[in-house]
């Protein structure tokens, strides 16, 4: 079972930041937080990952609050071609643990 | 560089024939991973690589499924007795080890009549 909770969809202007939002209050200390997208058709993309501390890079930004339960994607000029399904997925790293565990995920639509 | 590639794109079977599906994972990946994806649901795990040998096949469904890597690269999905329920995308990934960031190919879309 996935060990995250994620909105169903959400919406966002196209230009402004999209902040998708994750609850893992089950997360423990040795478990990332991985965010993927998959856009119709198309197989699932890497976005970013973390530990504790926040990330950045091209694609986006992500925040981990400090207790590390929950964390947020930020994708701070949305366009068009954001408009996809937005997974946050929990990675262990031990033995056994590296497959990825797919919930539902954020079905995000950039309006124009 | 060139990314997972899986062939076919697509592919159209009767129930009760056998497919097989190919993956090409990222040159120089040890660690490969086969998902299955069915219409409105996450990606869910089926088998895990760690070069030749099968370190976790935990998510295969049943035992008409079955997959190979022989040289520790292209891996093949193989189905026997196709039925209505095998029909999803089934998705390739690959890393560099077991530890790193698993990248996607784009899936081949399995149809079964």
């Amino acid at each position: 079972d996935a060990k995250t909770t994620q909105p169903t969809s959400m919406d966002c202007a196209e230009g402004r930041a999209a902040n998708l939002p994750c609850n893992h209050s089950t997360i423990s200390g040795n478990e990332y937080v991985y965010w993927y997208r998959q856009i119709h058709s198309q197989g699932p993309q890497y976005i970013i990952h973390g530990l504790k501390n926040n990330e950045t890079n091209e694609m986006a930004s992500l925040i981990i609050t400090e207790d590390r339960k929950s964390s947020t994607l930020i994708l701070p000029h949305a366009t068009l071609r954001d408009t996809a399904v937005y997974y946050c997925i929990v990675r262990g790293l031990i033995q056994g643990a590296q497959k990825l565990v797919f919930g539902q995920g954020t079905r995000l639509t950039i309006n124009p | 560089g060139a990314g997972v590639s899986q062939t076919p794109s697509n592919k159209v079977t009767e129930k009760g024939k056998y497919v097989e599906l190919r993956c090409d994972p990222i040159s120089g990946h040890t660690a490969l991973y086969w998902y299955r994806q069915s219409l409105g649901q996450g990606p869910e795990f089926l088998i895990y690589f760690q070069g030749t040998g099968a370190a976790d096949d935990s998510g295969l469904p049943n035992d008409r499924f079955f997959a190979v890597r022989p040289e520790g690269s292209v891996s093949t999905l193989k189905i026997q007795r196709t039925e209505r329920g095998d029909s999803a995308v089934y998705l390739c990934a690959s890393s560099i080890t077991r530890a790193d960031t698993q990248y996607f190919g784009p899936g081949t879309r399995l149809t079964v009549l």
